[in-house]
């Protein structure tokens, strides 16, 4: 399985960027790098994903370098309300690799 | 799209009492759907694999006999805790793979159910 290692935790102040690492040394060729951010009580939500390079959408980027062994979430300007724990996974999609948490970063805002 | 629902979002039984849990997708079709739990402070802990029409796939040291899955549909799945202890207490989220137009597919999950039991 494609472990991933993630900061256990993170502080940001409202309005900045925060960039979330993960490590994913042995991420396969047909592996898919997917983010998810949950609060408390809730189901995971699906946040972005990507393959290589740059991936950005509405609510953040994923920045993937050239050897795939790591990715970073970039969430621009944030707010109070994206204090969460966001996961990162890998997985092809048609197997189990996708389907194991690792311990996810939890982030805290702080005004 | 891809909306995931759950039912109940809590439950409080009583020892020994059998709980059933639904997940629905209620927008696209999921031939697979996976159960999870989480206790508090904790990751989430994949239980079980649950395909149409065939049996689920439980993972280790996860008790099929307590834990039932039906799949009996491409938008339902079903998590029945059979006699229920405190131990069994937790939070319940199941998910839903939806197959897309690109060359992978992604999970997208409910809003998980609160068990207690007492």
């Amino acid at each position: 399985l494609a472990k991933t290692t993630q900061p256990i935790s993170m502080d940001s102040y409202e309005g900045q960027e925060v960039n979330i690492t993960c490590s994913h040394n042995n991420i396969a060729t047909n592996d898919y790098i997917t983010w998810y951010q949950q609060f408390p009580s809730q189901g995971p939500r699906f946040i972005i994903q990507g393959y290589k390079t740059k991936v950005t959408n509405e609510v953040a980027s994923l920045f993937i370098p050239a050897d795939r062994k790591s990715s970073t979430l970039s969430l621009p300007r944030v707010s109070l309300s994206d204090t969460a724990v966001y996961y990162c996974l890998v997985g092809d999609g048609t197997g189990a690799n996708n389907l194991f948490f690792g311990t996810g970063t939890r982030l805290t805002v702080i005004p | 799209g891809a909306v995931v629902s759950q039912h109940p979002s809590w439950v409080i039984c009583k020892s020994g009492t059998s709980v059933k849990i639904e997940c629905r997708s209620l927008d696209f079709q999921a031939t697979t759907m996976f159960w999870y739990r989480q206790f508090p402070k904790q990751s989430l802990m994949l239980m079980a694999t649950s395909n149409e029409g065939s049996k689920a796939t439980y993972e280790q040291g996860v008790e099929k006999d307590k834990f039932l899955i039906n799949h009996a549909s491409l938008t339902l799945s079903t998590l029945t805790v059979t006699s229920a202890h405190p131990e069994d207490s937790s939070f319940y989220i199941c998910s839903a793979r939806r197959v897309g137009g690109r060359s992978t597919d992604t999970q997208y999950f409910g809003p998980g159910t609160r068990l207690t039991v007492l």
